[in-house]
């Protein structure tokens, strides 16, 4: 049973360009959940995501950034006109359920913005 | 004032030893999660907790749901214990993640 997976685990952009990210839950797992790790920093929630809703994007930047998770296909933090101070290790995680239930975290993208 | 605070933010132990680390938190939860970052950069979830005490190998984890408090121990430290290791409470009004910022742990043989 695979984990989370992320790619790309490394990304490279310049200023304006645009970042995609995606996301594969576990097998069986229906939610997931966007955080990001500013440098020297902590992981901050960014948005959490059922099946073809965001539930919670309190976490999100109101500019530029949005996120999905489609029916088919893995979820997917797009990143629009990038900035350096939008570098940092993107983490997701999925779950069963609500909260309540066991997070399991993939590997990270690692953005770089030039 | 953030919503965890974990100490200490830096800790550095001798192989064998027993280690803790702290957090507490302010707002109401539902879970108290710890978890931890290896050196590479990825993250294992050790426990999630709601009451009381968990344990894992050499792992145990405890919380005071009154005193909005969490202790992780480490019996018999080893070099491989060193990572960052981080606190993470869910809410009880929502969805939000709050983290601490992380104790770093090293354990020297």
């Amino acid at each position: 049973n695979a984990g989370v997976m992320q790619n790309p685990r490394h990304l490279v952009r310049r200023r304006g360009q645009e970042a995609r990210l995606r996301c594969s839950p576990m097998k069986g797992h229906s939610h997931v959940y966007w955080y990001r790790q500013l440098p020297e920093e902590g992981l901050k929630f960014m948005v959490y995501l059922q099946k073809e809703n965001i539930i919670d994007e309190s976490g999100m930047p109101k500019e530029r950034f949005s996120a999905e998770f489609p029916k088919e296909g893995p979820s997917i933090l797009r990143i629009q006109q990038v900035v350096r101070g939008d570098s940092a290790a993107y983490f997701c995680a999925s779950s069963k359920g609500t909260s309540h239930y066991e997070q399991y975290f993939g590997p990270g993208t690692r953005l770089t913005v030039t | 004032k953030n919503e965890v605070e974990q100490s200490p933010q830096n800790l550095t132990a001798q192989e064998g030893e027993f280690i803790t680390i702290n957090c507490s938190y302010s707002v109401g939860i539902s879970a108290l999660h710890w978890l931890q970052q290896h050196p590479g950069g990825g993250i294992v979830s050790l426990f999630m907790l709601s009451s009381g005490k968990k344990k894992h190998g050499r792992l145990i984890a405890t919380i005071n749901i009154q005193e909005k408090h969490s202790s992780l121990h480490i019996t018999a430290s080893h070099p491989r214990d060193s990572a960052v290791y981080i606190c993470a409470v869910t809410v009880n009004t929502g969805n939000q993640f709050y983290f601490g910022t992380g104790t770093s742990l090293t354990v020297i043989p």
